[in-house]
Parts: structure tokens; sequence; C-alpha cells
């Protein structure tokens, strides 16, 4: 059982390069999340999907763009990277949780961003 | 929105004690309060939630208390052990389609040591 995969877990990007970071799950989730990570800091929001052909924004959108097509995958978008990007990206998937049992946000191990 | 704060920043224990990491909230309108764990180079991983229609809750050596009216929740670790070095979050969110978008608190470093 894979989980959520993300790719790649390393990338070094100049600035004004665009690149994609990869996220599958196969949990057959309906939720997907994307949050940064910055030093120090607690995990903020970027983008979020309730299911496939449905994204919505975040707390921390801009610069930013996602799509989900399927149900399995969630890919974030960077079209112009800015030094402000650099962060550890983490892909998240769950379920709503019901009544009496836990419902966790199935987190991968992320992608290490550098822009320089 | 909501803000979550989270204390303290670093917390060192020796092995056998015990560890207690607390959290505020803002807005009385959470109602899901989950704690994660993370270790160096992956992803958080929850270890313990709770929901705001129950006041403690335990699994093993964890247990998460929440008070309502004070808006704060804490997680209680009890004989502390090496592998409970990490970075623990707090976060808190509704039980409604926006569940997963939790408002983090900032981490709390444990260190155990032998």
């Amino acid at each position: 059982n894979a989980g959520v995969t993300q790719t790649p877990k390393f990338r070094i990007l100049k600035i004004g390069q665009s690149m994609t970071l990869q996220c599958t799950q196969d949990m057959n989730h309906n939720y997907m999340y994307w949050y940064r990570q910055d030093p120090g800091m607690g995990l903020k929001l970027i983008y979020y999907s309730v299911g496939a052909g449905i994204t919505d924004k975040g707390e921390v959108p801009n610069g930013y763009n996602v799509s989900r097509s399927t149900t399995e995958d969630f890919p974030l978008r960077l079209e112009l990277a800015a030094p402000s990007q650099t962060s550890v990206y983490f892909c998240a998937s769950g379920k709503l949780p019901g009544q009496g049992y836990n419902s966790p946000l199935h987190f991968g191990n992320g992608t290490r961003l550098t822009v320089t | 929105g909501e803000n979550v704060e989270q204390h303290p920043s670093t917390l060192s224990v020796q092995e056998g004690d015990s560890a207690v990491i607390k959290c505020t909230y803002s807005d009385s309108a959470s109602n899901y309060f989950p704690w994660y764990k993370q270790e160096l180079g992956k992803g958080p991983q929850l270890i313990i939630d709770i929901r705001s229609n129950v006041g403690e809750k335990k699994d093993q050596r964890i247990a998460v208390t929440l008070n309502k009216t004070a808006k704060h929740f804490s997680l209680h670790i009890t004989e502390t052990q090496p592998e409970d070095s990490a970075v623990y979050f707090c976060a808190a969110s509704m039980t409604t389609d926006s569940w997963g978008k939790l408002q983090f608190g900032a981490g709390t470093q444990v260190v155990v040591t032998p």
C-alpha cells in the first residue's frame, strides 16, 4: 500500500522557472490538499480539492495552480518561481470523518524546493 | 479566520518522564483537533485526534484534553521513550467539508534523552 506519493523529493529552480510537483494517492480518497511548510512554522494550506474536477484556494494560493482530473492525482504547478516559494511542500489525502472513527489526513513525505 | 498557538516551541525530557504540549485556538466554530507527529524527512502522521463533544481521549501513552470554554487543548505523553523524539503539531478545523483545511500550530520539537 503506497499511500500518498510525491515526486520529486528535491528540486532546485532558478527564479522565473516553472515546475509541477506531482502527487498521487491509491486510497480512493476524495479529499486532497497541498500544504507548504516553512522552517520553524506550521503547515499552511495552498489549495485543496473535494473531488475530481473541484478545486479551491487555501490560505496561501498566490503563485500556484492546481488541477484534479482524476481521483488519484493532484498536481501543484508553480508558474514563475520566486525565492519566497522556497519551502517543503506536502500533499495529503483523506476522507470525511464519520461518527466514532478516526479519519486521518495522510501526508506524503514532501518535496523540498529551493528557488535561487 | 482560525489562529492556533502552540507552546512550548522546544521541550527536552528525560526518558520515562511526561511531556505536555499546549495549544489555544481562536475560532469557537472549530470542533476537530488532531495532533500530528513529524519525524525528520517525513510527512506529518496523525497520532490522536479529538472532537469538541469529547473532553478527553486516550490511546496507550498518549492523551489529549480539550477545554472548549477556554479554547485550549493539550497533548500528554507519559513514560516517554527515545522514539517519541520528533516535532509535534496541533491543528484545528471543522468536521464539515472543511475538515481537512487544518490550521496548524508552529510545532514543538520534543527531545527525549536516555
